[in-house]
């Protein structure tokens, strides 16, 4: 079966604090897709990254930085010099490459407060 | 801007009720998802279509339904509305297996 575990439920930081979101996962699949979404107050799923299972690299965008490691099923999702406006609720998901449609699993979420 | 839209956006309704929850998809996307938010189950992928055609099903109650039509919008009825039923739901459009964009959601409660 998939699974998706974020294990922090809660996370709260001051500004330009550096934090690291934990993401671990479980699939029969060798082939796979993960990702990150981000939910703000305002309630809507906004999608962040997609990674595949055969590439690794570790991708950057801005403040934002994914460390994907397969040895341990990790996918990480690290925020530099966090903001007010990174407060939202961050999901992992995971979705098979070859079954069930490309439906989403996703983790129970990581609830980020980010003070001033 | 995701470019999926939901309708309605609030949904109050009484238990025993049916609703029916509409979705557009992005221009070009062939594949519709469905997804229920609640408290107490997280995110859980409800029903996809694909170009008309159910193509994978999760954890939909019985008393739901969707179909995909034509012009490629998506409807959710729900019917014999509990309690429990209360959460958003939300419709996501991709291309099949890539990144899927998410609509703002209809968040329903039943009274």
């Amino acid at each position: 079966a998939q699974k998706v575990t974020q294990a922090q439920t809660e996370i709260s930081v001051v500004e330009k604090e550096d934090v690291t979101l934990d993401c671990v996962y479980e699939t029969r699949d060798t082939t796979y897709y993960l990702f990150w979404y981000k939910q703000p107050p305002s309630g809507e799923l906004v999608f962040l990254i997609r990674r595949n299972s055969f590439d690794e690299q570790n991708e950057i965008s801005g403040r934002y930085s994914w460390n994907f490691q397969k040895s341990t099923s990790s996918f990480n999702f690290t925020i530099t010099a966090s903001q007010v406006v990174d407060s939202a609720v961050y999901f992992c998901a995971l979705s098979s490459f070859y079954n069930q449609g490309g439906k989403l699993i996703f983790g129970q979420g990581t609830e980020l407060s980010v003070k001033p | 801007d995701s470019g999926v839209t939901q309708t309605p956006k609030h949904l109050i309704t009484a238990t025993g009720q049916r609703v029916t929850l509409r979705c557009s998809p992005r221009s070009g996307d062939l594949s519709v998802y469905w997804y229920q938010q609640s408290l107490d189950q997280g995110l859980q992928f409800l029903i996809q279509y694909y170009n008309g055609e159910e193509r994978a099903k999760g954890n939909i109650l019985e008393r739901f339904s969707a179909q995909q039509f034509p012009d490629l919008h998506s409807e959710l009825n729900l019917s014999s509305l509990e309690l429990g039923d209360s959460a958003l739901y939300f419709c996501a459009s991709s291309v099949v297996r890539y990144e899927q964009y998410f609509g703002p959601g209809t968040r329903l409660t039943v009274t």
